[in-house]
């Protein structure tokens, strides 16, 4: 049963425009959530993440915004770069310490 | 600062032999992952530690898969004997402080 959904497994993107990537879960004790990028033969590094006790938390051109009720989560990449090609992992907790769940991702490409 | 190590990055091996992986965490990261990761799938959490004692090992298949973490640094991950199934990236992750897991760059492994 999966937890974390991301239900686009991949997504084009003109430079200088919007990505957004979209992130489900099915789990109502999730309270943190993260998101994780993933170059070819690296590792996952991370990328940005939120508490339940906000809806939005933004750095620098990246702005992860979180619907509770929903319970759905969103990135936004603005403007996008060639450099942001790669595959983006949403991931959730029940708490800060607790094991994370990581959703299958989505492989974004930003053409030039 | 060094990031996580792991060796080695690629191993191919036949159904049924051994293979163990290793793993050098950031300095000073006290709790410690090892993840398997199939194709198209988000990395799955195979054991955690905490210094040299086992956090969570749920969903580790114990009757091949072993892991230690021996005076709460390095640790190795053995799988005897291999399966196909068995065919992922293994990684490897560390962590200091609140949620932020940083990982190596993975061993990958085929299984013929």
């Amino acid at each position: 049963d999966q937890q974390v959904k991301q239900n686009s497994p991949s997504l084009s993107v003109q430079e200088g425009r919007i990505s957004i990537l979209n992130c489900d879960y099915t789990n109502s004790m999730f309270d943190y959530f993260l998101w994780y990028k993933k170059y070819p033969a690296e590792g996952p590094t991370f990328l940005i993440s939120i508490s339940s006790i906000k809806d939005k938390n933004e750095d620098g051109r990246f702005t992860v915004f979180l619907n509770k009720s929903a319970k759905h989560l969103s990135l936004h990449i603005v403007p996008s770069q060639p450099g942001d090609s790669a595959v983006y992992f949403c991931a959730a907790s029940r708490a800060s310490y607790d094991k994370v769940i990581f959703g299958p991702g989505t492989s974004l490409s930003v053409i030039p | 600062e060094a990031g996580v190590a792991q060796s080695p990055r690629y191993k191919i091996i036949e159904k049924r032999q051994s293979v163990a992986f290793w793993c050098n965490p950031i300095s000073g990261h006290a709790t410690l992952y090892w993840y398997q990761q199939i194709l198209g799938q988000g990395p799955k959490l195979l054991i955690q530690f905490q210094n040299n004692g086992v956090v969570d090992d749920s969903q580790l298949p114990k009757d091949r898969f072993s892991a230690e973490r021996l005076k709460g640094v390095d640790s190795t991950l053995k799988i005897q004997p291999a399966k196909l199934e068995d065919s992922a990236v293994y990684l490897c992750a560390s962590r200091k402080m609140g949620n932020e897991q940083f990982f190596g760059p993975g061993t990958r492994l085929t299984v013929l």
